[in-house]
């Protein structure tokens, strides 16, 4: 059984770009969360996805956008980058959306200059 | 709006020694806890999680927490720690009938542990 997946591992952007993270689910997980992790702080909830379809968002604004393809896995794109969007992106996978446990992949940490 | 509150930014302790690290949450009903722990440049991985009966949970890494409802607490315990323990740990909370769900888990700042040799 893999575990999730996340690439690239890092990445070095310049404000106003644009990016796309992605995310390979756990097999067997239908559902995906996407979290961002300033440097010393906790990870905070970006949105999820569920069988296709944003199940969910936090306070983070519409140039966050995401989506969820057949098998599970997800992107998370960010337009309009700005300083403050550099940070850990992590990626989160459960079997469902109800009581499930959600399991972190490793990252990627996004640089913008 | 639920959320979480790990007092302690830092925490030192020897190497052997017991460890309690405190997590108290806010939650309109009884909520999902989860401990997580993130060693450097690494993701989050699960230590242990409550979601209902016994409120002494085990979890791996010799690492147990207690949910206390009167005290809105869920604080994590080890008896001895190892200087492999070394990392930040996370307590999250989570709606209750779901996984996260919809409004994602919420997770305190963190506890940065350094154990002594």
């Amino acid at each position: 059984e893999t575990g999730v997946t996340q690439s690239p591992t890092h990445l070095i952007k310049t404000r106003g770009q644009q990016v796309t993270l992605r995310c390979s689910s756990q097999s067997g997980h239908n559902t995906v969360s996407w979290y961002q992790q300033a440097l010393g702080q906790g990870p905070q909830f970006i949105f999820q996805y569920y069988r296709e379809e944003e199940n969910g968002r936090g306070n983070f604004p519409p140039r966050f956008s995401g989506l969820q393809f057949p098998n599970y896995s997800s992107e998370l794109n960010v337009n309009a980058l700005e300083l403050d969007d550099s940070a850990l992106y992590l990626c989160a996978s459960s079997q469902d959306v109800i009581g499930e446990t959600q399991y972190f992949g490793p990252g990627t940490r996004l640089l913008v200059l | 709006a639920q959320s979480v509150t790990q007092p302690d930014i830092h925490i030192t302790v020897s190497e052997g020694a017991s460890l309690e690290l405190r997590c108290n949450y806010s939650y309109g009903a009884t909520p999902y806890l989860f401990w997580y722990v993130q060693s450097p440049g690494q993701g989050l991985q699960l230590l242990l999680k409550y979601f209902s009966g016994d409120t002494l949970v085990q979890g791996i890494k010799g690492f147990e927490a207690e949910f206390k409802r009167s005290q809105s607490s869920f604080n994590l315990r080890k008896p001895s720690v190892h200087w492999s323990d070394a990392a930040e740990y996370f307590c999250a909370v989570g709606a209750r009938g779901t996984g996260g769900g919809a409004d994602g888990l919420t997770f305190g700042k963190g506890t940065h542990l350094i154990i002594q040799p």
